[in-house]
């Protein structure tokens, strides 16, 4: 099993920029989790999707912040526009509907100039 | 606010040694307590996971307690190795996963 799969892996781009994070789950997973990690607030549930729908955005820090899924095997996560204290990592996991253990990707690195 | 503090926030030790990590978490109402560990530049592996009606969980050399009534739980590490280096993090999970600032442990030859 390929694990979760994030793309890209490393982001780099100026403020004002379009940002969009990739995330691929595990076949088969029902839910999926999007997370931030900073140095100032640890770990963050952004967003998290069960059966493809949207079920808890109260993470998403701005109006600036999207989420999608439209099919079970692909969600994006958009920044725009993008600003510096949006600098962290994005984590996404997924979850199957007979296990509460989320297995993670290994993150996105964003760093917005 | 649903709150999960971790002590210590370091931890570096010798290698041999029998560690003990701890977690609190606010929130009695919780489904279970999991514990993940994250390498540098690494996403989180799910480590144990201990339901609201067990009091431990355990595999190999890690041992996970839970007591819900104090709002605790711990993670035991038996006979640490430097392959243990990594951060700790605990989660507690109502409806969601709530996670610890964790505990970077380095353990040296």
């Amino acid at each position: 099993d390929a694990g979760v799969i994030q793309s890209p892996r490393h982001e780099v781009t100026e403020m004002g920029q379009e940002v969009t994070l990739r995330c691929k789950p595990i076949s088969g997973h029902n839910s999926l989790f999007w997370y931030r990690q900073t140095m100032m607030r640890g770990l963050e549930l952004l967003i998290y999707f069960n059966n493809n729908v949207p079920i808890d955005d109260s993470g998403m820090p701005e109006d600036r912040f999207s989420a999608k899924m439209p099919n079970a095997s692909f969600s994006t996560l958009k920044i725009q526009p993008s600003e510096p204290r949006d600098s962290a990592v994005y984590f996404c996991a997924s979850r199957g509907s007979r296990t509460d253990t989320q297995y993670f990707g290994p993150g996105t690195r964003l760093t917005v100039l | 606010k649903q709150e999960v503090t971790q002590i210590p926030a370091a931890l570096s030790v010798p290698e041999g040694e029998n560690l003990v990590l701890n977690c609190s978490f606010t929130d009695s109402a919780i489904y279970n307590l999991q514990w993940f560990r994250q390498d540098p530049g690494k996403g989180l592996t799910s480590l144990l996971l201990i339901q609201s009606s067990q009091r431990e969980q355990t595999s190999g050399r890690l041992n996970a307690s839970l007591d819900k009534s104090s709002g605790r739980s711990t993670l035991y590490i038996a006979a640490s190795q430097p392959g243990d280096s990594a951060t700790y993090l605990c989660a507690e999970n109502t409806d969601k996963l709530i996670f610890g600032t964790g505990t970077r442990l380095q353990v040296f030859p």
